[in-house]
Parts: structure tokens; sequence; C-alpha cells
């Protein structure tokens, strides 16, 4: 059983261009999680989401970022027009359930904005 | 607000020793606590997880303690080995989604 798969591991993008990041949750998970983490600092959480939905969004700057979890496929992180300050590690976690349940993490996607 | 902090930077631990992490916690209304460690490059690797009915729960070489008086919780590691120098995030579940707020993390580092 995969564990929750990110890619790419690292991606580098000129400013003002569009990143996207990719997550495939573990077999059988349905609750995808998305945080950025800044250098030497805790993980900020970003957004949660189901199947086809977004539960809760409360973490997403108001513009440039968008996420979704398709019906088939794999959630996707997608930040329109990136700056320098979109440079970071950015993380996703698979859950079997809800709450009170451990989020697997993934090995993160290191995003650098030149 | 909501905030998990943590009360050391760094600590270094002789190999063998035992490692305590503390970490203090605001919201009095969350009811599930984990612990991930992460090594340099690499993602959150769980550790041991706490519901807020128990005060003491313990794993392989680990132990998380919760005091719910004091919103404190650490967590105790037996017989460091060099394997375990990397950061160390308690992590408080909001809202009972598992959205996770994380403290700034720890950084133990192991000296042969």
């Amino acid at each position: 059983n995969a564990g929750v798969m990110q890619n790419p591991r690292h991606l580098v993008r000129r400013r003002g261009q569009e990143a996207r990041l990719r997550c495939s949750p573990m077999k059988g998970h349905s609750h995808v999680y998305w945080y950025r983490q800044l250098p030497e600092e805790g993980l900020k959480f970003m957004v949660y989401l189901q199947k086809e939905n977004i539960i809760d969004e409360s973490g997403m700057p108001k513009e440039r970022f968008s996420a979704e979890f398709p019906k088939e496929g794999p959630s996707i992180l997608r930040i329109q027009q990136v700056v320098r300050g979109d440079s970071a590690a950015y993380f996703c976690a698979s859950s079997p359930e809800a709450g009170g349940t451990e989020a697997f993490f993934g090995q993160g996607t290191r995003l650098t904005v030149v | 607000g909501e905030s998990v902090g943590l009360h050391l930077p760094t600590l270094s631990v002789q190999e063998g020793d035992n490692s305590i992490i503390n970490c203090a916690y605001s919201n009095s209304a969350s009811d599930y606590f984990i612990w991930y460690k992460q090594e340099s490059g690499k993602g959150p690797q769980f550790i041991i997880d706490i519901r807020s009915n128990m005060d003491k729960r313990q794993g392989q070489r680990v132990t998380v303690l919760l005091n719910k008086t004091v919103k404190h919780l650490s967590l105790q590691i037996a017989a460091t080995q060099p394997g375990d120098s990397a950061v160390y995030f308690c992590a408080e579940n909001i809202g009972g989604n598992n959205r996770l707020a994380f403290g700034k993390g720890n950084q133990v580092v192991v000296i042969p």
C-alpha cells in the first residue's frame, strides 16, 4: 500500500508563472489536506478536501490559490502568477476519516520561485 | 485564537539518554493531539497520538503525556538513538476534522 504520493518533488517557477502540485492520497483515503511550510517553521493548514468537495479552505490565500480533488485522479493545488513569497514546501496529507485519526503526509513539493 | 507552541528550540542529548520535548497548546476544545517527526527534506512522520480522554500513551520507546489542566503535552523518547535526530512537532486537531495546528518545531540533536 503506497503512501501519500506527491509530485513533483521539486518545482522551479519564474515569477508570474503557474505552479501545479499534485497529491495522490493513500489507497482508501478520501480526505485530503494541504499544508505549507516556510523554512524553519511549522506547517500551516491551507485547505481540506473530500472527493469533489472543498470542506475547509480557511487557510488558503484569497487570491491566486485554488485546490481541487476530482472524482478521478489526484488532488491538485494550483498557484497562479507565483511570487517569491510562494516559495515553500507544500505538503499533502490524507486520512480515512474526518477527525481524530492519524493523517499521513507525503514527502512534499518544494516550490522555488525565481 | 488557536496556537500551539514549543518551549525549547533545540535539544542536544547524549546517545542512550532519554529525551523530553514539551509543547503548550491554547485551545481547550482540542480533543486529539499528534507528535510528528520530520527529518531534513522529508515529510512529517507520525510518531504517536493521544486523545483528550487520556493522560498518557506509550509506544515503542516513546511516551506522550497530556496535562489538560495546564494545556501541556510532552513527548518522551527513551534511549535516544542517532536516528532520532530530527525536528519534532506537536499538532493539535482543530474542529474535529483533522485540520491540524502545528507548533514551530523542536530540533533534537543526538550526540554519539
